[in-house]
């Protein structure tokens, strides 16, 4: 089964509008982190915002906000006002538990994001 | 502050060809992370490491695959006798430990084309 499942390929947004990019993960584990990667089409991975599952409020960073709903696994990414800058592929990456006592990460297939002038 | 560095940025060689990639990671990080990315496959981890010790091997394709690590500053991806199946982009990441809040800070990666 897949850890971390993002569902859309592919997504377009004007600029300046909102868009929320999906992430749902499958977890036993009661400790675990959620994170938040852009890789722009030069290829470097880039990361964004963190969420750690005992966290309360919702993580923001700047135009970035992880919208967290634990008993849905979900930990979708929520970017604010829209930039041409912000196209690019967005993964979400889960660490847990391993069956060794570490914490292994996981990533997603990624979201492709376009943003339209 | 430096960030993770890997080199080669690019490397072009030929099947059966052994190659290496190296990594520095950011200076007091104690946790290592080797990736291959492949638009197949997605981004794969292959090892980890914590404090140079090898924690999580199972991601490594096979034994023409090996990893070192002999001090905290600095590691290699070893692929010996490369095949063109190992065409990837293959990165680097460190965090500074192994609890689920440790983020991975990743390098530049290394784009390998086997001929």
């Amino acid at each position: 089964a897949q850890k971390i499942t993002q569902t859309q390929p592919g997504m377009f947004v004007q600029e300046k509008e909102a868009v929320t990019l999906d992430c749902t993960y499958d977890t036993s584990d009661q400790s675990y982190g959620l994170f938040w990667y852009k890789q722009p089409s030069s290829g470097e991975m880039i990361f964004l915002i963190y969420q750690g599952s005992y966290d309360e409020q919702n993580a923001t960073e700047g135009r970035y906000s992880l919208n967290f709903q634990k008993a849905r696994k979900s930990a979708n990414l929520v970017i604010s006002a829209s930039q041409l800058g912000d196209s690019a592929m967005y993964f979400c990456a889960m660490r847990e538990r391993s069956s060794g006592g570490s914490y292994i990460p996981t990533f997603g297939r990624g979201t492709s994001l376009i943003v339209h002038p | 502050d430096a960030g993770v560095i890997q080199s080669p940025r690019h490397e072009v060689t030929e099947m059966g060809q052994e190659v290496t990639l190296r990594c520095k990671p950011i200076s007091g990080h104690n946790s290592l992370f080797w990736y291959r990315q492949t638009m197949m496959r997605g981004l794969e981890l292959l090892i980890y490491f914590n404090n140079n010790v090898p924690i999580d091997d199972s991601g490594m394709p096979e034994d023409r695959f090996s990893a070192k690590m002999p001090n905290a500053s600095f590691s290699t991806l070893k692929i010996q006798p490369s095949e063109p199946r190992d065409s990837a982009v293959y990165f680097c990441a460190s965090s500074l430990g192994q609890y689920p809040g440790d983020t991975q800070y990743f390098g530049p990666g290394t784009r390998l084309t086997v001929l």
